[in-house]
């Protein structure tokens, strides 16, 4: 399983962008690169997941770097209800998830 | 987005019981169903892989006969913790993926267990 290192915490203020990265160096080449989030005491929330190119949804942007070792979740407006903790995980199709510590994201208001 | 429920959100049981925990799939047919479990202001830790019809994976170091898993149908993964003590109390999280070729997983809510 590839390891990835994140930034332990994180503040943003309301209404502006956010890039969180992830650095997940040992990758390997069929592995998606999947983002998700925790808010305190319910269950992760899928935000985003890509594989080489660049992705966008309605909730963030995924930038890839051209090496895969490292990707960037873009929110492009944080609100408050941004604040969560976030997870990059490289996994396999329909494989098991192994969280790291992810991002705890503070959104100043 | 796909559903996928937990029961109980909460429950409180006596140390040496035992604790059946659901999960379902509301709108969708899951392959696989995975559980996990997190400790206060850890991370989530996967405690075992869940394919209909056959036995579950288990991680290392996660024990088979105190975390019962049975995945009977393709809607419905049941995670039993046997003869409960405090040490088990902590936040278990199942998440389900489609059977048609995605890559996302879909969590449940979430159960809490207190073992007292």
């Amino acid at each position: 399983d590839a390891k990835t290192t994140q930034p332990n915490s994180m503040e943003s203020n309301e209404e502006e962008p956010v890039h969180l990265p992830c650095n997940h160096s040992t990758i390997s080449g069929t592995d998606y690169i999947h983002w998700y989030r925790q808010l305190p005491s319910q269950g992760p929330e899928y935000v985003i997941h890509g594989l080489t190119s660049n992705v966008n949804n309605r909730m963030a942007s995924l930038a890839i770097a051209e090496d895969r070792k490292s990707s960037t979740l873009i929110l492009h407006r944080a609100t408050l209800r941004d604040a969560a903790v976030y997870y990059c995980i490289p996994t396999k199709t329909g494989n098991q998830f192994y969280f790291g510590t992810g991002t705890s994201l503070t959104v100043i208001p | 987005g796909a559903v996928v429920s937990q029961h109980p959100s909460r429950v409180i049981c006596k140390s040496g019981t035992s604790v059946k925990i659901e999960c379902r799939s509301l709108d969708f047919q899951a392959t696989t169903m995975f559980w996990y479990r997190q400790f206060p202001k850890q991370s989530l830790m996967l405690m075992a892989t869940s394919n209909e019809g056959s036995k579950a994976t288990y991680e290392q170091g996660v024990e088979k006969d105190k975390f019962l898993i049975n995945h009977a149908s393709l809607t419905l993964s049941t995670l039993t913790v046997t003869s409960a003590h405090p040490e088990d109390s902590s936040f278990y999280i199942c998440s389900a993926t489609k059977q048609s070729a995605s890559t996302e997983a879909f969590f449940g809510q979430g159960t809490r267990l207190t073992v007292v």
